[in-house]
């Protein structure tokens, strides 16, 4: 069955670098999704794709993070200056269209020193 | 906006016994999805069952199955003949609509332990 992949499993990046957390989405998925978790607490969805833009973003969003589908498979979010409180779990999801539902990939674990 | 609350942090059952878990909704929208996703301690998130909100038929799959009522706006999620392998955190989740990126929107989610 495939599925969405998300690398790396772990990463950990000092506190005001940059860091890029990939994705590869279900092939034939039109709609990709990022969401956080950080620990101890409930997901929360950050921003939606479609159609090579933002359809959707949340508050968390804010001009620190960036999404971007560079070669039509990857679909990759950007931190431009990570802060402590970035440190939580990162999901990629994708999903086919209509009335599919979200495929999740394992998640990235951010950690923030 | 759309909210879903799950009112019980932590739950526990016998091995083989069943357990239900909470979960309410609110919002204005007539055509929508729930899902119910268990995450294991490896924190993956894995797609355990999902209901239509234009389907009055409540969904099963194997051993969980839901009991959705749409005008009280609950969705609860019944484990039976409970496994080992079910101890994980349960989420409740939203998805609006029927075009658009649709998010999904969690609940705070669920502890579920069993006991040998």
């Amino acid at each position: 069955e495939p599925e969405v992949t998300q690398t790396p499993s772990h990463q950990v990046t000092q506190m005001g670098q940059e860091v890029i957390l990939r994705c590869v989405p279900i092939s034939n998925h039109l709609y990709f999704y990022w969401y956080r978790q950080i620990l101890g607490q409930k997901v929360e969805f950050l921003v939606s794709f479609y159609n090579n833009e933002i359809s959707e973003k949340s508050e968390i969003f804010d001009d620190q993070f960036s999404v971007e589908r560079p070669d039509g498979s990857n679909f990759t979010l950007k931190i431009r200056s990570t802060k402590l409180e970035d440190s939580a779990m990162y999901f990629c999801a994708s999903r086919a269209g209509g009335r599919q539902p979200q495929h999740f990939g394992d998640g990235t674990r951010l950690s923030i020193l | 906006a759309q909210t879903v609350t799950q009112s019980q942090p932590e739950m526990s059952v016998q091995e083989a016994e069943t357990v239900t878990l909470s979960c309410t909704y609110d919002t204005s929208e007539s055509d929508y999805y729930l899902f119910w996703y268990k995450q294991p301690p490896s924190r993956q998130m894995i797609l355990v069952i999902r209901q239509e909100a234009y389907k009055q038929q409540n969904a099963t799959e194997n051993r969980f199955s839901v009991n959705f009522q749409k005008a009280a706006k609950s969705f609860s999620l019944k484990i039976s003949d409970s496994q080992l392998g079910d101890a994980a955190m349960y989420f409740c989740a939203y998805r609006g609509g029927v075009q658009g990126a649709q998010k999904l929107v969690f609940g705070q989610g669920t502890r579920l332990t069993i006991n040998p």
